[in-house]
């Protein structure tokens, strides 16, 4: 079956440092998706990713998909306090007629020293 | 404001005990998710309903029964045959899908269970 692994599982940084969550298919993706969950909290929409080598920014967040759609990133320009949490790449093995049966990583966990 | 609401937002079972938890929705969307997530760990599908009266098993559906007889609600049970329901459980919903894109899942707060 379909293998996704998300990377670091951990990440503690300074704050103002950069930091990147990567997630790795061994087949190729129909799209991707991102979330982001703080600590308590429940997931939120980031950003969906469709195209191959597909580039997408929201203000100190870049999202990148591979080419060959195998891989994403998610890359943190000058992370803040307010980075802190969990984020998750999430993909669809198939499409339903009402809905997408998601499949989640692991999960980075982001925590920052201030 | 539309949104999801989950409640209990804690919840203790008994040894034996069944426990419903509820998901409501005020976004009009069709498709309605329960998943399951372990400390430090991600999410996992219990059940997903698509539409109205129909819905179908996840990757993690034994021990836990669904219905959904409207639109807007789609409440789980946490039946005595699951061993180890100590979990943070979060429902989610979607609207329908597009041609060949996926759509965002819109969730709810969530619910703690623990076993007493």
């Amino acid at each position: 079956g379909q293998q996704v692994m998300q990377i670091p599982q951990y990440q503690h940084v300074q704050e103002g440092e950069d930091f990147t969550t990567y997630c790795n298919s061994s087949t190729t993706l129909s799209n991707i998706q991102w979330y982001k969950q703080r600590p308590g909290g429940h997931p939120v929409f980031l950003i969906q990713l469709v195209k191959s080598g597909e580039v997408k920014k929201q203000k100190r967040l870049t999202f990148q998909f591979g080419e060959a759609k195998k891989n994403s990133s998610l890359h943190i320009t000058a992370t803040q306090t307010t980075d802190v949490g969990t984020y998750f790449c999430a993909w669809s093995p198939y499409l339903l007629e009402y809905g997408n049966k998601l499949v989640f990583g692991a999960g980075t966990i982001l925590r920052v020293k201030s | 404001d539309g949104g999801i609401t989950q409640s209990p937002k804690y919840l203790f079972r008994k040894e034996g005990q069944n426990v419903t938890l509820s998901c409501e929705q005020n976004l009009n969307h069709d498709a309605m998710y329960w998943y399951r997530q372990d400390p430090g760990q991600g999410l996992r599908l219990i059940y997903y309903s698509q539409i109205v009266n129909d819905f179908q098993k996840g990757d993690i559906a034994e021990g836990y029964s669904v219905s959904r007889e409207k639109k807007e609600s789609f409440p789980l049970t946490v039946t005595s045959a699951q061993k180890n329901p100590t979990a943070f459980y979060l429902c989610a919903s979607s609207i329908r899908q597009g041609a060949r894109m996926d759509q965002p899942q819109h969730f709810g707060d969530g619910t703690r269970l623990s076993i007493l």
